[in-house]
Protein backbone atom coordinates (compact mmCIF):
# COMPACT_ATOMS: atom_id res chain seq x y z
CA UNK A 1 0.00 0.00 0.00
CA UNK A 2 1.11 3.35 -0.59
CA UNK A 3 1.87 5.91 1.72
CA UNK A 4 2.60 9.80 2.03
CA UNK A 5 4.32 11.36 4.80
CA UNK A 6 4.58 15.16 5.43
CA UNK A 7 6.90 15.22 8.26
CA UNK A 8 6.41 19.03 9.33
CA UNK A 9 2.71 19.62 10.92
CA UNK A 10 3.43 23.95 10.72
CA UNK A 11 5.00 26.19 9.20
CA UNK A 12 5.88 30.10 8.37
CA UNK A 13 7.01 32.22 6.28
CA UNK A 14 7.27 36.05 5.76
CA UNK A 15 5.25 37.67 3.03
CA UNK A 16 7.12 38.13 -0.23
CA UNK A 17 9.41 35.38 0.70
CA UNK A 18 10.26 31.28 -0.40
CA UNK A 19 8.92 28.70 1.15
CA UNK A 20 8.90 24.80 0.75
CA UNK A 21 6.55 22.42 2.07
CA UNK A 22 8.27 18.81 2.43
CA UNK A 23 6.32 15.32 0.96
CA UNK A 24 8.15 12.00 1.15
CA UNK A 25 5.84 8.95 0.14
CA UNK A 26 6.45 5.09 -0.55
CA UNK A 27 5.23 2.87 -3.17
CA UNK A 28 6.69 -0.21 -5.30
CA UNK A 29 4.48 1.24 -8.67
CA UNK A 30 6.48 3.00 -11.40
CA UNK A 31 3.68 5.04 -12.77
CA UNK A 32 1.62 7.37 -10.69
CA UNK A 33 1.04 10.96 -10.11
CA UNK A 34 1.62 13.77 -7.09
CA UNK A 35 -0.36 16.47 -6.03
CA UNK A 36 -0.24 19.42 -4.04
CA UNK A 37 -3.81 20.54 -2.45
CA UNK A 38 -4.49 23.50 -0.76
CA UNK A 39 -6.96 23.74 1.86
CA UNK A 40 -7.99 27.61 3.26
CA UNK A 41 -10.24 27.81 5.96
CA UNK A 42 -13.07 27.68 3.84
CA UNK A 43 -12.38 24.41 3.73
CA UNK A 44 -12.72 23.86 0.26
CA UNK A 45 -10.04 21.64 -1.42
CA UNK A 46 -8.21 23.79 -4.25
CA UNK A 47 -5.91 21.88 -6.88
CA UNK A 48 -2.52 24.10 -6.68
CA UNK A 49 -0.20 21.68 -8.73
CA UNK A 50 0.32 17.79 -10.18
CA UNK A 51 3.34 15.86 -11.41
CA UNK A 52 2.96 13.23 -13.43
CA UNK A 53 6.14 10.31 -12.28
CA UNK A 54 7.08 9.64 -15.98
CA UNK A 55 8.02 13.27 -17.04
CA UNK A 56 11.48 14.35 -15.23
CA UNK A 57 10.34 18.07 -15.56
CA UNK A 58 9.59 19.36 -12.77
CA UNK A 59 5.66 20.78 -12.06
CA UNK A 60 5.36 24.53 -12.46
CA UNK A 61 2.05 26.86 -12.00
CA UNK A 62 2.64 30.48 -11.48
CA UNK A 63 4.18 30.91 -8.54
CA UNK A 64 3.94 27.58 -7.13
CA UNK A 65 6.42 24.85 -8.31
CA UNK A 66 7.28 21.51 -7.19
CA UNK A 67 10.80 19.52 -6.69
CA UNK A 68 10.13 15.77 -7.95
CA UNK A 69 13.02 13.66 -7.12
CA UNK A 70 11.90 10.13 -8.37
CA UNK A 71 14.59 8.12 -6.74
CA UNK A 72 14.48 9.72 -3.26
CA UNK A 73 10.64 9.36 -3.64
CA UNK A 74 10.67 13.26 -2.62
CA UNK A 75 8.40 15.52 -3.47
CA UNK A 76 8.22 19.72 -2.53
CA UNK A 77 6.07 22.21 -3.04
CA UNK A 78 7.70 25.52 -3.63
CA UNK A 79 5.94 28.71 -3.18
CA UNK A 80 7.77 31.87 -4.21
CA UNK A 81 6.63 35.39 -3.18
CA UNK A 82 4.46 34.38 -0.37
CA UNK A 83 1.22 36.06 0.20
CA UNK A 84 -1.45 36.32 3.03
CA UNK A 85 -3.94 34.61 0.88
CA UNK A 86 -1.35 31.24 0.57
CA UNK A 87 -2.41 30.79 4.42
CA UNK A 88 -4.08 27.83 4.68
CA UNK A 89 -3.13 23.92 5.24
CA UNK A 90 -1.36 21.95 2.41
CA UNK A 91 -1.57 18.43 1.77
CA UNK A 92 0.42 16.14 -0.68
CA UNK A 93 -1.46 12.87 -2.27
CA UNK A 94 -0.87 9.95 -4.34
CA UNK A 95 -2.62 8.33 -7.25
CA UNK A 96 -1.62 5.30 -8.86
CA UNK A 97 -0.79 5.62 -12.63
CA UNK A 98 -3.35 4.99 -15.66
CA UNK A 99 -2.74 0.92 -15.24
CA UNK A 100 -3.13 0.66 -11.62
CA UNK A 101 -7.15 -0.09 -11.06
CA UNK A 102 -6.98 2.06 -7.86
CA UNK A 103 -7.72 5.49 -8.67
CA UNK A 104 -8.21 7.20 -5.07
CA UNK A 105 -6.00 9.80 -3.89
CA UNK A 106 -4.16 8.72 -0.51
CA UNK A 107 -3.50 12.02 1.58
CA UNK A 108 -0.61 12.78 3.76
CA UNK A 109 -1.75 14.32 7.28
CA UNK A 110 -1.24 17.85 5.61
CA UNK A 111 1.02 20.67 7.18
CA UNK A 112 -0.58 24.70 8.32
CA UNK A 113 1.44 27.12 6.75
CA UNK A 114 1.04 31.18 7.83
CA UNK A 115 2.13 33.91 6.54
CA UNK A 116 3.69 36.91 8.74
CA UNK A 117 2.63 40.27 7.26
CA UNK B 1 -20.95 27.79 -12.66
CA UNK B 2 -20.37 25.39 -10.01
CA UNK B 3 -17.98 22.46 -10.87
CA UNK B 4 -19.26 20.18 -7.84
CA UNK B 5 -21.46 20.91 -5.84
CA UNK B 6 -22.91 19.42 -2.20
CA UNK B 7 -25.92 19.79 -0.51
CA UNK B 8 -26.23 20.67 2.19
CA UNK B 9 -23.02 22.65 3.59
CA UNK B 10 -23.92 21.92 6.87
CA UNK B 11 -26.06 19.05 9.15
CA UNK B 12 -26.79 18.71 12.80
CA UNK B 13 -28.70 15.56 13.77
CA UNK B 14 -29.21 13.27 16.76
CA UNK B 15 -27.47 9.81 17.09
CA UNK B 16 -29.48 7.28 15.20
CA UNK B 17 -30.76 8.93 13.05
CA UNK B 18 -30.96 8.56 8.95
CA UNK B 19 -29.31 11.38 6.69
CA UNK B 20 -28.36 11.86 2.83
CA UNK B 21 -25.18 14.20 0.98
CA UNK B 22 -26.16 14.75 -2.37
CA UNK B 23 -23.31 15.28 -5.01
CA UNK B 24 -23.18 16.68 -8.49
CA UNK B 25 -20.48 17.26 -10.83
CA UNK B 26 -21.11 19.14 -14.06
CA UNK B 27 -17.18 19.00 -15.45
CA UNK B 28 -18.49 15.63 -17.52
CA UNK B 29 -16.24 13.63 -15.43
CA UNK B 30 -17.37 9.32 -15.22
CA UNK B 31 -15.82 9.29 -11.92
CA UNK B 32 -16.94 10.75 -8.07
CA UNK B 33 -15.78 9.18 -5.07
CA UNK B 34 -16.74 9.89 -1.24
CA UNK B 35 -13.56 11.36 0.89
CA UNK B 36 -14.08 11.71 4.63
CA UNK B 37 -11.93 14.09 6.51
CA UNK B 38 -11.65 13.77 10.21
CA UNK B 39 -11.31 16.06 13.34
CA UNK B 40 -7.66 15.94 12.96
CA UNK B 41 -8.05 16.92 9.35
CA UNK B 42 -7.18 13.45 7.78
CA UNK B 43 -8.40 12.88 4.27
CA UNK B 44 -9.62 9.29 3.74
CA UNK B 45 -11.21 7.78 0.47
CA UNK B 46 -15.06 5.70 1.41
CA UNK B 47 -16.06 5.34 -1.86
CA UNK B 48 -15.80 5.22 -5.91
CA UNK B 49 -17.83 4.91 -8.76
CA UNK B 50 -16.98 5.07 -11.96
CA UNK B 51 -19.81 5.43 -14.94
CA UNK B 52 -22.57 4.70 -11.96
CA UNK B 53 -20.18 1.38 -10.90
CA UNK B 54 -19.01 1.19 -7.58
CA UNK B 55 -14.91 0.23 -8.35
CA UNK B 56 -13.99 1.11 -4.62
CA UNK B 57 -14.85 0.67 -1.02
CA UNK B 58 -12.66 1.05 1.35
CA UNK B 59 -13.55 -0.33 5.15
CA UNK B 60 -16.46 1.34 5.72
CA UNK B 61 -19.65 0.36 7.96
CA UNK B 62 -22.46 -0.96 6.11
CA UNK B 63 -24.36 2.26 7.76
CA UNK B 64 -22.55 4.16 4.53
CA UNK B 65 -24.12 3.44 1.23
CA UNK B 66 -23.53 5.54 -1.41
CA UNK B 67 -26.13 5.33 -4.76
CA UNK B 68 -24.99 7.18 -8.29
CA UNK B 69 -28.39 7.18 -10.70
CA UNK B 70 -26.09 8.77 -13.10
CA UNK B 71 -22.47 9.76 -13.52
CA UNK B 72 -23.42 13.31 -12.90
CA UNK B 73 -24.28 12.50 -9.10
CA UNK B 74 -23.25 10.06 -6.45
CA UNK B 75 -25.07 10.83 -3.11
CA UNK B 76 -24.10 8.74 0.50
CA UNK B 77 -26.79 7.76 2.47
CA UNK B 78 -26.02 7.07 6.23
CA UNK B 79 -28.51 4.97 8.69
CA UNK B 80 -28.12 5.08 12.55
CA UNK B 81 -25.73 7.92 12.66
CA UNK B 82 -23.05 7.60 15.54
CA UNK B 83 -21.43 10.40 17.22
CA UNK B 84 -17.71 9.14 15.31
CA UNK B 85 -19.41 9.83 12.48
CA UNK B 86 -19.40 13.93 12.85
CA UNK B 87 -16.23 14.82 10.20
CA UNK B 88 -16.80 16.33 7.17
CA UNK B 89 -17.81 14.77 3.85
CA UNK B 90 -16.39 15.83 0.44
CA UNK B 91 -17.48 14.59 -2.60
CA UNK B 92 -14.98 14.96 -5.81
CA UNK B 93 -15.08 14.35 -9.66
CA UNK B 94 -12.04 13.51 -12.06
CA UNK B 95 -11.98 12.66 -15.89
CA UNK B 96 -11.65 8.80 -15.77
CA UNK B 97 -10.61 5.86 -14.26
CA UNK B 98 -6.61 6.07 -13.83
CA UNK B 99 -5.80 9.39 -14.98
CA UNK B 100 -6.68 13.36 -14.10
CA UNK B 101 -6.35 15.12 -11.20
CA UNK B 102 -9.46 15.38 -9.03
CA UNK B 103 -11.91 18.23 -8.14
CA UNK B 104 -13.66 18.70 -4.78
CA UNK B 105 -16.70 20.24 -3.47
CA UNK B 106 -16.97 22.32 -0.63
CA UNK B 107 -17.51 19.38 2.01
CA UNK B 108 -20.47 18.84 4.37
CA UNK B 109 -20.12 18.92 8.14
CA UNK B 110 -21.91 17.00 10.13
CA UNK B 111 -22.08 16.63 13.20
CA UNK B 112 -23.84 14.44 14.52
CA UNK B 113 -25.14 14.55 18.82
Amino acid sequence: AQTVTQSQPEMSVQEAETVTLSCTYDTSESDYYLFWYKQPPSRQMILVIRQEAYKQQNATENRFSVNFQKAAKSFSLKISDSQLGDAAMYFCAYRSGPRGANSKLTFGKGITLSVRP
Amino acid sequence: DTAVSQTPKYLVTQMGNDKSIKCEQNLGHDTMYWYKQDSKKFLKIMFSYNNKELIINETVPNRFSPKSPDKAHLNLHINSLELGDSAVYFCASSQDRGTGAQYFGPGTRLLVL
